[in-house]
């Protein structure tokens, strides 16, 4: 089983379209990112949660809008998408937002044509 | 230092070789240190957690030792081996503003050659 899952690995679409990822983890962790991989492969928070709760929320456009139905998910939904938006995005989860190191899906490549 | 720092960017090693590399971070409001391994194609995945000045951890070949006080971290590879090719990547954690965000180095890429 695996612990971090997001869906889909890999995401072409066009400039204008509205597109989703979505992430999962199976672990019972309360706190759960998401994190983008730029183009020189630096890994930069873009929002968290815990327990459902929105408490990292960096600047990202408005046009990125992440959602937790539950604890275990957390999903990204991006509205109106930009060549800029191209990149890997990571999902992540820890223990609890203090507490514990990050355990990462396998990445959500999105190309925007 | 107002960023989490990381030296070199890339690094070429024979194998058998021990090395290290360097990561430097904002010593306020410190929380916690990580370190994370990066192979290509997959994600990071956590080698140590340390919170205590003067923390040493151990894993295997591979070690990590912690200054608060002046805001570094050192991680050493012991014998390094083809296997050992990967992104290692620090970050730090910050209790500044109550959210505990956690932010990462640019990396060191280390390429062990067989």
């Amino acid at each position: 089983d695996t612990a971090v899952s997001q869906t889909p690995k890999y995401l072409v679409t066009q400039m204008g379209n509205d597109k989703s990822i979505k992430c999962e983890q199976n672990l019972g962790h309360d706190t759960m990112y998401w994190y983008k991989q730029d183009s020189k492969k630096f890994l930069k928070i873009m929002f968290s949660y815990n327990n459902k709760e929105l408490i990292i929320n960096e600047t990202v456009p408005n046009r990125f809008s992440p959602k937790s139905p539950d604890k275990a998910h957390l999903n990204l939904h991006i509205n109106s998408l930009e060549l800029g938006d191209s990149a890997v995005y990571f999902c992540a989860s820890s223990l609890t937002r203090l507490y514990g190191e990050l355990f990462f899906g396998e990445g959500s490549r999105l190309t925007v044509l | 230092i107002l960023n989490v720092e990381q030296s070199p960017q890339s690094l070429h090693v024979q194998e058998g070789d021990s090395t290290n590399f360097t990561c430097s971070f904002p010593s306020s409001n410190f929380y916690a240190l990580h370190w994370y391994r990066w192979e290509t194609a997959k994600s990071p995945e956590a080698l140590f957690v340390m919170t205590l000045n003067g923390d040493e951890k151990k894993k295997g070949r591979i070690s990590a030792t912690l200054n608060t006080k002046e805001g570094y971290s050192y991680l050493y590879i012991k014998g390094s081996q083809p296997e050992d090719s990967a992104t290692y990547l620090c970050a730090q954690q910050n209790s500044g503003g109550s959210n505990y965000k956690l932010t990462f180095g640019k990396g060191t890429l280390l390429t062990v050659n067989p």
